[in-house]
Order: structure tokens, then C-alpha cells, then sequence
């Protein structure tokens, strides 16, 4: 069985240009969800969406950031116009039910620098 | 909002010996987890735990939800348990997780 597929695994971008990150779960799950990771720190919660809609943005910025988990294909996380301060691994995770009962499983995170 | 406080914050071990991570928590939590995130930066599933104690290998975990706290034991360390170990909770009622603080370990030869 796959597991939890983001892509790509690294990214580079400059200021001012978009980064637009997938995440495909795992097979089955419809719960996704979203986190970012700054250099050595914790992971912190940004969004979680269950097909087609979000549920919980919470952790997510309320400006350039946004996520979709369509009917059809991958969760995209988006952010626009980045800046340094953006330069994080993002990591997505997906669970079979809702995660206050089941257990989420985590992808190998896509690495965004920002120069 | 909820605090996930994890000690020591850093362990240094040689190989073979034991040691405790423990996951101190705030508020009443639906459930528990505990991730390693190895040097290559994955994170990997230990233990889904709300309460009681499982084993897997030379790991054991031990959560009572009632005194909001967990344990996490490894025994025999080997180089390969380097990294970091979180644990993380839904609060109640809520579906997103929040990370602790970590405990950084690192495992010699």
C-alpha cells in the first residue's frame, strides 16, 4: 500500500513567484491535512480538509495561503506572491476517519526555499 | 489553547542503554500519538495511544489521560533511534493535532 505522496520533495522559489505543493493520500483516506514545520521547531497545524471541503483553516495565514482537496485528484496547498519567512518543509498527513479518533499518517514533506 | 510540554528536551545515549520520553499535556485530549522524525526529516508512527500501555519491539508506551501525561520507553537504543520524538494530541472536540516540544536524541556507538 502507497503511502501519503507529496510533491515535490524540494522547492525553490523566489520572492514574489507562487509555490503550489500535492499531496495525494493514502488510498481510502478522505481526511487531509496540512502542516508546517520551521527550522527546528515543532510542527504546527494550518489546515484540514475532507473532500471537496475545508473544515478547519485555523492555522492557516489568512493572506496568500490557501488549500483545495477537489473531487478528482491531489489536496494542493497554494501560496502565493512568497516571501523568506515562507521557507519551511510542509508536511501533509491523511487519516481514514476524523483524528480525534484515528490515527494520521504523514508524507515526506516538500521543503520550500525561498531566496 | 492546549500546551504539550516534552522532557528532557535533548538525551544523549550509547548504545544499549534505556532511557523515558515523557509528553505532559494541558487540557483533556481525545487521543495521543507518538511520531520519531529521523534525520532525513520523515516522521514515522510509533504509537496511537489514548490510554493504557502498548509495546512494539524495544518501544512501550503508557498514557493516563486522567493525569495528562504519556511515556515513551526505549530499550536498547540502537544509532538507528537517533532523531526527534514528538508526541501530539487532538484537543477534545477538534481534528487537528498539536505537536510538543520535542525531545532530541541522539544515540552513539
Amino acid at each position: 500500500n502507497a503511502g501519503v505522496m507529496q510533491n515535490p520533495r524540494h522547492l525553490v522559489r523566489r520572492r514574489g513567484q507562487e509555490a503550489r505543493l500535492r499531496c495525494s493520500p493514502v488510498k481510502g483516506h478522505s481526511h487531509v491535512y496540512w502542516y508546517r514545520q520551521l527550522p527546528e521547531e515543532g510542527l504546527k497545524f494550518m489546515v484540514y480538509l475532507q473532500k471537496e471541503n475545508i473544515i478547519d483553516e485555523s492555522g492557516m495565514p489568512k493572506e496568500r495561503f490557501s488549500a483545495e482537496f477537489p473531487k478528482e485528484g491531489p489536496s494542493i496547498l497554494r501560496i502565493q506572491q512568497v516571501v523568506r519567512g515562507d521557507s519551511a518543509a510542509y508536511f501533509c498527513a491523511s487519516s481514514r476517519d476524523r483524528v480525534r479518533t484515528d490515527t494520521q499518517y504523514f508524507g515526506p514533506g516538500t521543503r520550500l526555499t525561498v531566496l | 489553547g492546549i500546551q504539550v510540554e516534552q522532557s528532557p528536551p535533548d538525551l544523549i545515549l550509547q548504545e544499549g542503554a534505556n532511557s523515558t520520553l515523557r509528553c505532559n499535556f494541558s487540557d483533556s485530549v481525545n487521543n495521543l500519538q507518538w511520531f520519531h522524525q529521523n534525520p532525513w526529516g520523515q516522521l514515522i508512527n510509533l504509537f496511537y495511544i489514548p490510554s493504557g500501555t502498548k509495546q512494539n519491539g524495544r518501544l512501550s508506551a503508557t498514557t493516563v489521560a486522567t493525569e495528562r501525561y504519556s511515556l515513551l520507553y526505549i530499550s536498547s537504543s540502537q544509532t538507528t533511534d537517533s532523531g526527534v520524538y514528538f508526541c501530539a494530541v487532538p484537543p477534545y472536540n477538534t481534528d487537528k493535532l498539536i505537536f510538543g516540544t520535542g525531545t532530541r536524541l541522539q544515540v552513539f556507538p
